[in-house]
Formats: C-alpha cells, structure tokens, sequence
C-alpha cells in the first residue's frame, strides 16, 4: 500500500521559515493537501492541489510537489502557527495520510 | 455556511453498538463525498471510509473494511458511522469531513467538530 512519510518534528524561529516535508514514491505524480490541526481542534485545509490556498488562510502558507517529496512551508512563521500538521494523497480511490509533524515554534 | 455537525460524545462498553451521526448543511448534500478519520488519542489521522450520500458509493479503507459500517441518509442529509460490536481499541475521536470540488483530487475542506468515542468496561 501507498505511504506518506513526514518527519515527527520540526522547529523554526518566530518570523523565519518553516519547511515541512512529505515523501512518497512518485509523489509528484500525485496532488497532495495539507492540514493543520492544532490541540484540542480538528483538522483545518491549509494547502490543497500541491500549492493551491483556500480562502481565508494566509499567504504565507504555500506548498509545492515536485518528484518525491511534497512541501509545506510557512513564512515568517508565527506562534500562532505551532500545530501538527498532515500531508495527505489520493492513491487508487483511497485517501492517504501522512504520520504528521510537530511544528514547534520557539 | 457550510456545516458538518456531529453527534456528541459516547461512552460505551465493549460489546455494544454505536452509531454515530455528521449532519451538513449549507450546501448541496449529495453532490460531495463525505470522509470519516479516527484519531486515536495522542496519534496521527487515518483515513476509515468515504461515501457519496447521492447513491451511497461507498469505499473502505482495507483497514477499516468489516470494522465499521458507514451509511448515509439524503432525506435529512446526514452521515453515520457504526460498530455492531465495539471494542477498547475503538476509543478514539472520529471526524466527519466534506471532500472539496475536484474531479482528480481528494481533499477535504470543511471538518465537522468531531465525536469523541470512549470504550470502556
């Protein structure tokens, strides 16, 4: 079966950017999303169709999916932005998720 | 607006039954698939099923297949997901979520709040 892999951590300095990455074989091939989910709240689309935003989330979230690795990346990250985050496929009518990072931001 | 409402929280006991309900709103119904995702406590999200409330297309993942049951009603819009016998590795919060507008990819846009499953003798 298809597999997303994510790194569990990551940490970036307030105002600086944060790269959070998503392998899969041949993932370029595929369109990948992004979700944030921060404690206690559900999931929330920040990225979809590899760079695409939806309304109300901020510029400076973007995505990109070239070759093997999707990734999300933040811009002049914030506090506010320190949450899990989950890339997420489509393969073979079946939803696929990755295992999530940590983002911290200190 | 557009609205997933799910069913409030449960305690059961191993064995039991449970269905439980995601309700949209504010939007046409039957025209997007609507997914299920367990988070286990302190774990990651796993994609259970999807179903297209229209004709009730549904689709398992291999590892929910025969685990759960998810079925839709289109007269009162409403989604469901269902154990006939539950377990403690069932404890988990379960979410119900809108696929977005796309022909060639699977997202999902809007998130209902999420039902918190607690199994327990």
């Amino acid at each position: 079966s298809y597999e997303l892999t994510q790194s569990p951590s990551v940490s970036v300095s307030p105002g600086q950017t944060a790269s959070i990455t998503c392998s899969g074989d041949k993932l370029g091939d595929k369109y990948v999303c992004w979700y944030q989910q921060k404690p206690g709240q559900s999931p929330v689309l920040v990225i979809y169709q590899n760079n695409k935003r939806p309304s109300g989330i901020p510029e400076r979230f973007s995505g990109s999916n070239p070759g093997n690795t999707a990734t999300l990346t933040i811009s002049g990250t914030q506090a506010m932005d320190e949450a899990d985050y989950y890339c997420q496929a489509w393969d073979r009518s079946t939803v696929i998720f990755g295992g999530g990072t940590k983002l911290t931001v200190l | 607006e557009v609205q997933l409402v799910q069913s409030g929280a449960e305690v059961k006991k191993p064995g039991e039954s449970l269905k439980i309900s995601c309700k949209g709103s504010g939007y046409s119904f039957t025209d997007y698939w609507i997914a299920w995702v367990r988070q286990m406590p302190g774990k990651g999200l796993e994609w259970m099923g999807i179903i297209y409330p229209d004709n009730s297309d549904t689709r398992y993942s291999p590892s929910f297949q025969g685990q759960v049951t998810i079925s839709a009603d289109k007269s009162i819009t409403t989604a469901y997901l269902q154990w006939s016998s539950l377990k403690a590795s069932d404890t988990a919060m379960y979410y119900c979520a809108k696929r977005g507008r796309s022909d060639h990819s699977f997202f999902m846009d809007v998130w209902g709040k999420g039902t918190t499953v607690t199994v327990s003798s």
